[in-house]
C-alpha cells in the first residue's frame, strides 16, 4: 500500500525566505502526487499535482514541486515566503479509489 | 460556479443524538468522500462512494453511516455510537481516475454540548 511521510509538523520561515516543505512517498507503481493547502477553518485547496511528464511542476501562488523518483520525494518549494502563505500543507499520493494523505506541515511565516 | 457545499458550518450534538452532515456537489463527479480531521492527525477517511447506491468503509467508519441515493449528494450521519465525534469533517469529490485530484468543501465543525 502507498504511504506518505511529511517531515516536520511545523516549519517556520521569515517573510521573503525560501519555503521548503518535505514529502516522501512509498508506492509500488508510478505515483500520482498532489499538494494541498488548508487555511484555518476551511477545506483543502489543490496547489499542484504530478501525474506524468515534466518532473518540475508549477502550481498556484508561486509554489512548485519536483518529483524525484530516485529519492521517492515530492518536496514543495517557494522562493520567497509571504505572510499569506501561513497555512497547513498536505502531500497526498493516489491509490485505487482514494488519496493517501500525509499528516500535514504547518507553515509559520515570521514578519 | 461549480463546487462542493457542506452544511451546516457548525453543528452541536447532544448525548445520544444522531446528527447528519450535508454534502452536495455540482461538479458532476462520480466519486465522493468523507474525512475526519483532528488536530495534528491529518485527514482520516470515513467512507467513500464511487457510484450511486454504492459506498465503502474507510479507515474509521465505526459510529458513522452514509447514503448515496443521488449522484450530487453524500450525507454523513454521526450516530450516538461514535463516542468522540468532536472534529472537523470534510467532504470531497473527484472524477474516477487515479490522476484526478479531489475537490473539497469548506467543512463542518461538530462539537458536543
Amino acid at each position: 500500500a502507498q504511504s506518505v511521510t511529511q517531515l516536520g509538523s511545523h516549519v517556520s520561515v521569515s517573510e521573503g525566505a525560501l519555503v521548503l516543505l518535505r514529502c516522501n512517498y512509498s508506492s509500488s507503481v508510478p505515483p500520482y502526487l498532489f499538494w494541498y493547502v488548508q487555511y484555518p477553518n476551511q477545506g483543502l485547496q489543490l496547489l499542484l499535482k504530478y501525474t506524468t511528464g515534466a518532473t518540475l511542476v508549477k502550481g498556484i501562488n508561486g509554489f512548485e514541486a519536483e518529483f524525484k523518483k530516485s529519492e521517492t520525494s515530492f518536496h514543495l518549494t517557494k522562493p520567497s515566503a509571504h505572510m499569506s502563505d501561513a497555512a497547513e500543507y498536505f502531500c497526498a499520493v493516489s491509490e485505487i479509489y482514494k488519496l493517501i494523505f500525509g499528516s500535514g506541515t504547518r507553515l509559520l511565516v515570521r514578519p | 460556479d461549480g463546487g462542493i457545499t457542506q452544511s451546516p458550518k457548525y453543528l452541536f450534538r447532544k448525548e445520544g443524538q444522531n446528527v447528519t452532515l450535508s454534502c452536495e456537489q455540482n461538479l458532476n463527479h462520480d466519486a465522493m468522500y468523507w474525512y475526519r480531521q483532528d488536530p495534528g492527525q491529518g485527514l482520516r477517511l470515513i467512507y467513500y462512494s464511487q457510484i450511486v447506491n454504492d459506498f465503502q468503509k474507510g479507515d474509521i467508519a465505526e459510529g458513522y453511516s452514509v447514503s448515496r441515493e443521488k449522484k450530487e449528494s453524500f450525507p454523513l450521519t454521526v450516530t450516538s455510537a461514535q463516542k468522540n465525534p468532536t472534529a472537523f469533517y470534510l467532504c470531497a469529490s473527484s472524477q474516477q481516475a487515479l490522476n484526478q485530484p479531489q475537490h473539497f468543501g469548506d467543512g463542518t465543525r461538530l462539537s458536543i454540548l
